[in-house]
């Protein structure tokens, strides 16, 4: 089937350590996107990548890092100098750019939890 | 800045009754919108949605609105169900502008039985 993955579910991590998030989907989708969600807040976005080896800033990608070797998978790279790190994070990809009528399928979703 | 925003944070609802969530959004660039639905958890799962040259899209219970001058689209379920209870956000596009989502903040549905 289908779809895009998300590991782990739930990811336990000390304070000051870097932790990697897994996204892969085989959708054969272009468009990558790793959002954050916090509890009485919406989506941001934190990075995306249109295409393989480009990516960019979304609006909270300090503390953050990403790689897109390849098109299908997106990891996210959640550093030491993230300074509110706990929070549950959403991968989510999408048809080529500049394509109309294109949505986002989401994965699953790890919640990380830094002590 | 928030550029889509959804300034009901919930919404309760008998079962059987219409259930209307709104959305309102700044940028005038967005022509793609979409309402996703999000239990706790998980991850959001696609809705329906909406081209900025419609004004309604229909898909079984769910209906979306786009009200272009206002910069306003809204969402009705009719009739609402229990298992439509969760927390819903609206999302805006712009295909000139590398095709990023923007989220509103969400709004918590209960559908009371």
């Amino acid at each position: 089937d289908g779809g895009i993955t998300q590991s782990p579910k739930y990811l336990f991590r000390k304070e000051g350590q870097n932790v990697t998030l897994s996204c892969e989907q085989n959708l054969n989708h272009d468009a990558m996107y790793w959002y954050r969600q916090d509890p009485g807040q919406g989506l941001r976005l934190i990075y995306y990548s249109q295409i393989v080896n480009d990516f960019q800033k979304g609006d909270i990608a300090e503390g953050y890092s990403v790689s897109r070797e390849k098109k299908e998978s997106f990891p996210l790279t959640v550093t030491s100098a993230q300074k509110n790190p706990t929070a549950f994070y959403l991968c989510a990809s999408s048809i080529p750019p500049n394509t109309r009528s294109t949505e986002a399928f989401f994965g699953q979703g790890t919640r990380l939890t830094v002590v | 800045d928030q550029q889509v925003k959804q300034n009901s944070p919930s919404l309760s609802v008998q079962e059987g009754r219409i259930s209307i969530l709104n959305c309102d959004y700044t940028n005038s660039m967005f022509d793609y919108f979409l309402w996703y639905k999000k239990y706790p958890a998980e991850g959001p799962t696609f809705l329906i949605s909406i081209s900025s040259i419609k004004d309604k899209n229909e898909d079984g219970r769910f209906t979306v609105f786009l009200n272009k001058s206002a910069k306003h689209l809204s969402l009705h379920i009719v009739p609402s169900q229990p298992g439509d209870s969760a927390v819903y956000f609206c999302a805006a596009s712009a295909s000139n502008t590398g095709n990023q989502f923007y989220f509103g903040t969400g709004t918590s549905l209960t559908v009371i039985p």
